[in-house]
């Protein structure tokens, strides 16, 4: 069984609508992320989410995107208003915290595929 | 701004040589490196960490660390096909939740 469950596995949307991206990770870890990789580009931060809270995020995490996890097990992110430049996979990850041992070690989902029409 | 440069490759290596990927990173406040494996259309999984200057092996796979030089590597024992994959170096920083990718190396190993 996937420590992070991702769904839906792929989407297809019109551009403009609203899309709600899901994750459940198995295991109770506290420290959550989205990722993103454009079809042949680099996996791109997004945001990282720590209690309950946006710990840190990109430049492109901007007011289209948002993150919550509403029922304390699924950690959703929400893009407002999609545009044909969301197309991507998105991946959750989680790790087991900053420390220095492990620090920052992800565990992905198996991802997200939006392709925005 | 935080960078992780990667030759994109591909490289071809036949089976059991040696494979070499390589990686420098522009931010010397980073902590943690790490190399993840990447096949066609799956996410990142996970294949070395390393946090100190020096050698670090696990099976067939040695990762290896030089923060004066910015540099990282992976060094890959008797390739195998099962190998070939994207690899990509990531950079993480203490006190930081980000971690940043290199656009990663194509390995393909020839039977």
């Amino acid at each position: 069984e996937p420590e992070v469950t991702q769904t839906p596995s792929h989407q297809v949307t019109q551009m403009g609508q609203e899309v709600i991206l899901r994750c459940v990770p198995i295991s109770n870890h506290l420290y959550f992320y989205w990722y993103r990789q454009i079809l042949g580009q680099k996996v791109e931060f997004l945001v990282s989410f720590y209690n309950n809270e946006i710990s840190e995020k990109s430049e492109i995490f901007d007011d289209q995107f948002s993150v919550e996890r509403p029922d304390g097990s699924n950690f959703t992110l929400k893009i407002r208003s999609t545009k044909l430049e969301d197309s991507a996979m998105y991946f959750c990850a989680k790790s087991g915290g900053g420390d220095s041992s492990g620090a920052n070690v992800l565990t992905f989902g198996a991802g997200s595929r939006l392709t925005v029409l | 701004q935080k960078e992780v440069e990667q030759n994109s490759g591909p490289l071809s290596v036949p089976e059991g040589a040696i494979a070499s990927l390589n990686c420098t990173y522009s931010d010397r406040g980073s902590q943690s490196f790490f190399w993840y494996r990447q096949y066609s259309g799956k996410s990142p999984e996970l294949i070395m960490s390393i946090y100190s200057n020096g050698d670090k092996e696990d099976g067939r796979f040695t990762a290896q660390l030089n923060k004066a030089s910015q540099y990282v590597s992976l060094l890959i024992r008797d390739s195998q096909p099962s190998d070939s994959a994207t690899y990509l170096c990531a950079v993480g920083y203490t006190g930081g939740f980000k971690t940043i990718f290199g656009a990663g190396t194509r390995l393909f190993v020839k039977a």
